[in-house]
């Protein structure tokens, strides 16, 4: 199974409300980050936070860290129709040099 | 400066047939990666390498082969596709372990 499971699968919003979702994993990490997909397109990098920080902001993003329960949250503020697109954790296992990704949420902010 | 660049873009293979992957990193990075995306499955890890000369299995890497004979190329091999190969493949690179991944545009491959 995969490291990262993410929650909801599926979010659907209307704009300018937040977007919050989930991530949880399974073993000791360097890092966690975040990824934004537009349909078809490769995956863009949005926030990196390291195994020592609980909370990290990027402009309309809010990243949290919880490595005692092994789970992190991306929050979205005033989400705009443009936020429409697929968004992934990703962890970058100690020691090993892999980074593994979860399943995505897939998140439509409705005009 | 281009990034990561994946060739070719799409591809259409019969059972049996086997192909190359190629993706080129200008920016210097150690770490190199090849995914695949299906489907409600999120991206699975398929091979890495972390430097020249190296590679390391990832989480699906039954009927692949990869190499990194220069630092700036990381191949992908098919020897013998399946209809179970089709998918949309990514490649990524980062600078070392800790830091954010480049991706490519992928390459979507049909296998019939």
């Amino acid at each position: 199974s995969q490291q990262g499971e993410e929650d909801p699968q599926a979010l659907s919003i209307q704009e300018g409300e937040n977007a919050t979702m989930n991530c949880s994993y399974k073993t000791s990490i360097n890092n966690l980050q975040w990824y934004r997909q537009n349909s078809g397109r490769g995956l863009v990098h949005l926030i990196l936070i390291r195994s020592n920080e609980r909370e990290k902001h990027s402009g309309r993003l809010r990243v949290t860290l919880d490595t005692s329960k092994k789970s992190s949250s991306l929050l979205i503020t005033a989400s705009r129709a443009a936020d429409t697109a697929s968004y992934f954790c990703a962890t970058d296992l100690s020691n090993t040099g892999k980074l593994i990704f979860g399943q995505g949420t897939t998140l439509q902010v409705k005009p | 400066n281009a990034g990561v660049t994946q060739t070719p873009k799409f591809r259409v293979l019969k059972t049996g047939q086997s192909m190359t992957l190629l993706c080129a990193q200008d920016m210097n990075h150690e770490y190199m990666y090849w995914y695949r995306q299906d489907p409600g499955m999120g991206l699975r890890l398929i091979h890495y390498s972390v430097g020249e000369g190296t590679t390391a299995k990832g989480e699906v890497p039954d009927g692949y082969n990869v190499s990194r004979l220069k630092k700036q190329n990381f191949l992908l091999g098919l020897e013998s596709a399946a209809p179970s190969q089709t998918s949309v493949y990514f490649c990524a690179s980062t600078r070392d372990r800790a830091t954010e991944a480049f991706f490519g545009q992928g390459t979507r491959l049909t296998v019939v």
